[in-house]
């Protein structure tokens, strides 16, 4: 069974800086989709940003870039020039090619500082 | 922007009375989702529904839980006899043609139960 883990249960930024969010994920197949959600205290889930796995290039959706190591099954989460608005619950999610569901890791918290 | 909406935002209800959750997913998309988010732990998938049936189930989603499409813009979660441990926020996904598009998610809804 596929799984997802992201290893940072809280994380912290300075307004302005930068940011890295590590996800990692377990799978045998090779072709599956990748996403970053991000649930602010309102709780929606927002997109954030996807990956599918046959592209090598890594996506970037304006301050948001990922670095998608498929050798590796890593998938981190870049936020440049962070805003307090940056400040939410962020969920890593994997997509398997054959099927619908979205599996999600357990979140990190990440806190933006003024 | 298109967007899925759910009602009610917050439902409380006594143990083993039922509850529908209602969602309109995005006009034209083709697949709905029902995800469930206890407090503090990851987003879980219920249940993929496409073509007025059910396209995939996880193990959450027994025999109280059903799903339906009583019309062309509503898709609901009834749950037949509420327990405690169903306290959770529940979330309506919705994505375009494919299982493979990106799913979009609705608001929510906090299912309180007593």
């Amino acid at each position: 069974a596929q799984t997802v883990t992201q290893s940072q249960p809280e994380m912290s930024v300075q307004e302005a800086e930068t940011v890295t969010l590590s996800c990692t994920y377990d799978t045998s197949e090779s072709d599956y989709y990748l996403f970053w959600y991000k649930q602010p205290p309102s709780r929606q889930m927002i997109l954030v940003i996807r990956q599918e796995a046959y592209k090598q290039q890594n996506a970037t959706e304006n301050r948001f870039s990922v670095n998608f190591q498929k050798a590796a099954k890593s998938f981190s989460l870049k936020i440049s020039d962070s805003q307090l608005g940056d400040a939410a619950m962020y969920f890593c999610a994997y997509m398997g090619g054959s099927q619908g569901n979205l599996i999600f890791g357990k979140g990190t918290k990440l806190s933006v500082k003024p | 922007e298109p967007e899925v909406t759910q009602t009610p935002s917050h439902q409380v209800t006594q143990m083993g009375q039922e509850v529908i959750l209602r969602c309109v997913p995005i006009s034209n998309h083709l697949y709905f989702y029902w995800y469930r988010q206890i407090l503090g732990q990851k987003v879980e998938f219920l249940v993929s529904f496409y073509n007025n049936e059910i396209s995939e189930k996880s193990e959450i989603f027994d025999d109280q839980f059903s799903v339906e499409r009583p019309d062309g813009s509503n898709f609901t979660l009834k749950i037949r006899s509420t327990k405690l441990e169903d306290s959770a926020m529940y979330f309506c996904a919705s994505s375009d043609r494919s299982p493979r598009d990106t799913q979009y998610f609705g608001p929510g809804t906090r299912l309180t139960v007593l």
